[in-house]
């Protein structure tokens, strides 16, 4: 009974290096968020998604892309990061966008040097 | 611009006695509100929430009160238990952007024997 899992839980970058963050999810849920989570700020949207090959911009969508090519999976890209990309990073997913409650992944700790 | 604020980074409480975490909004177009509940390592999961229609509900030991007036929504736990000790973020969201959930900055709960 896995929920929501992401990978990985730890990474570190140097400035300018990309990579992907995946986020898989086996509830046969319509839609899929990713957060960061910084001190001092709570959990920010960054991207969301409210069925497969959809996509939407939240609150914090730039320095990242996304894509929902399966309907379980959500990946979130840094092209070119940066040291203000240093965060927590939460996925979640919900059944529905109608107040649904959000199941969280358990997050990935990315620093950018 | 905190549409979702916790002025209270943290809050310690003796077990057995009554919990109450404190959340602030600005956003007189929110309609639903959430509280999400944070042990270390792991990622928010759904406490309890609450829609505007209502000013109290109420979940065993949790209890979410709105006051729409002032903008204002707290949550109280009855007795505080040591497995409470965690960060609780409150959230909300309006009709129209369901899926768009504003977090506040949470508060860090510890429970002292």
């Amino acid at each position: 009974n896995a929920g929501v899992t992401q990978t990985p839980k730890f990474r570190v970058l140097k400035t300018g290096q990309s990579m992907t963050l995946l986020c898989a999810q086996d509830m046969n849920h319509e839609y899929m968020y990713w957060y960061r989570q910084d001190p001092g700020m709570g959990l920010r949207l960054i991207h969301y998604s409210v069925g497969e090959g959809t996509t939407a911009k939240g609150e914090v969508p730039d320095g990242y892309n996304v894509s929902r090519l399966k309907k379980q999976n959500f990946l979130l890209g840094l092209e070119s990061a940066a040291p203000s990309q240093t965060s927590v990073y939460f996925c979640a997913s919900s059944y529905g966008g109608n107040n649904e409650k959000l199941f969280f992944g358990s997050g990935t700790q990315l620093s950018v040097l | 611009d905190q549409q979702v604020k916790q002025n209270s980074p943290s809050l310690s409480v003796q077990e057995g006695r009554i919990s109450i975490l404190n959340c602030d909004y600005t956003n007189s177009m929110f309609d639903y509100f959430l509280w999400y509940k944070k042990y270390p390592a792991e990622g928010p999961t759904f406490l309890i929430s609450i829609s505007s229609i209502k000013d109290k509900n109420e979940d065993g030991r949790f209890t979410v009160f709105l006051n729409k007036s002032a903008k204002h929504l707290s949550l109280h736990i009855v007795p505080s238990q040591p497995g409470d000790s965690a960060v609780y973020f409150c959230a909300a969201s309006t009709i129209q952007g369901a899926q768009k959930l504003v977090f506040g900055q949470g508060t860090r709960l510890t429970i002292n024997p």
